[in-house]
């Protein structure tokens, strides 16, 4: 059974600091990654996708793939309360028609 | 703003009854997945449409099924609905060209489905 694990937290970090969220997946043909993000009753909200071994950037977020450890991270640098929320994880092997796994995220939380 | 709907917003239910719910994908879109997400837990994938059939299922008994229509939009029907079919219901949309699953989701705002 493909499974998709996360710290539940919370993880609270102080404004300003560098949030590190991490993932681990069991299915090492998994090919597809995603970082999600959740506030309190909305649905996710992409945030990154990765595919390839090593760090990819975008703005104040870098997601971290490394496929022999199946381990991928997410950094926020300069955390705002804003980035206050539920970060999950998401999985996907194959062609996709399996669909996404989730993990069931970390809460993280921004200190002002 | 991921251009993908769902109706309605909120839904209440009595045990044993039956509900539909509905999902248009965003433009440009011809895939659309269902996830179900109980209250503190990640999505669970229910199954995926392609070109108006079942492409993939997870772990879900047969009374959860669905629809695809020619305009890409879905519906996710729910028969002998029980306590625990209480959940946030996602609906996600993504392409697929070629037969590559260009497998990017995204989600629409949810169903919210309460069973009593």
């Amino acid at each position: 059974q493909k499974e998709v694990e996360q710290n539940s937290g919370p993880l609270s970090v102080p404004e300003g600091a560098i949030a590190s969220l991490n993932c681990t997946y069991s299915d090492r043909g998994s090919q597809s990654f995603f970082w999600y993000r959740q506030y309190s009753g909305k649905s996710p909200e992409l945030i990154m996708s990765i595919y390839s071994n090593g760090d990819k950037e975008d703005g104040r977020f870098t997601a971290q793939l490394n496929k022999a450890s199946q381990y991928v991270s997410l950094l926020i640098r300069d955390s705002q309360p804003s980035d206050s929320a539920t970060y999950l994880c998401a999985v996907v092997s194959g062609g996709g028609a399996d669909g996404l796994t989730f993990g069931k995220g970390t809460h993280l939380i921004i200190q002002p | 703003e991921t251009g993908v709907t769902q109706s309605p917003t909120h839904l209440i239910k009595t045990r044993g009854q039956q509900v539909t719910l509905r999902c248009s994908s965003q433009s440009g879109h011809n895939t659309v997945s269902w996830y179900q997400q109980a209250l503190g837990q990640g999505p669970q994938f229910i199954f995926q449409y392609y070109r108006e059939e079942e492409n993939g299922r997870g772990n879900f008994p047969p009374r959860f099924s669905g629809l695809q229509f020619p305009n890409y939009s879905s519906e996710l029907n729910v028969n002998a609905l029980e306590l625990d079919d209480s959940a946030l219901y996602l609906c996600a949309s993504s392409s697929r060209a070629g037969g590559l699953v260009t497998d990017t989701q995204y989600f629409g705002p949810g169903t919210r489905l309460t069973v009593l």
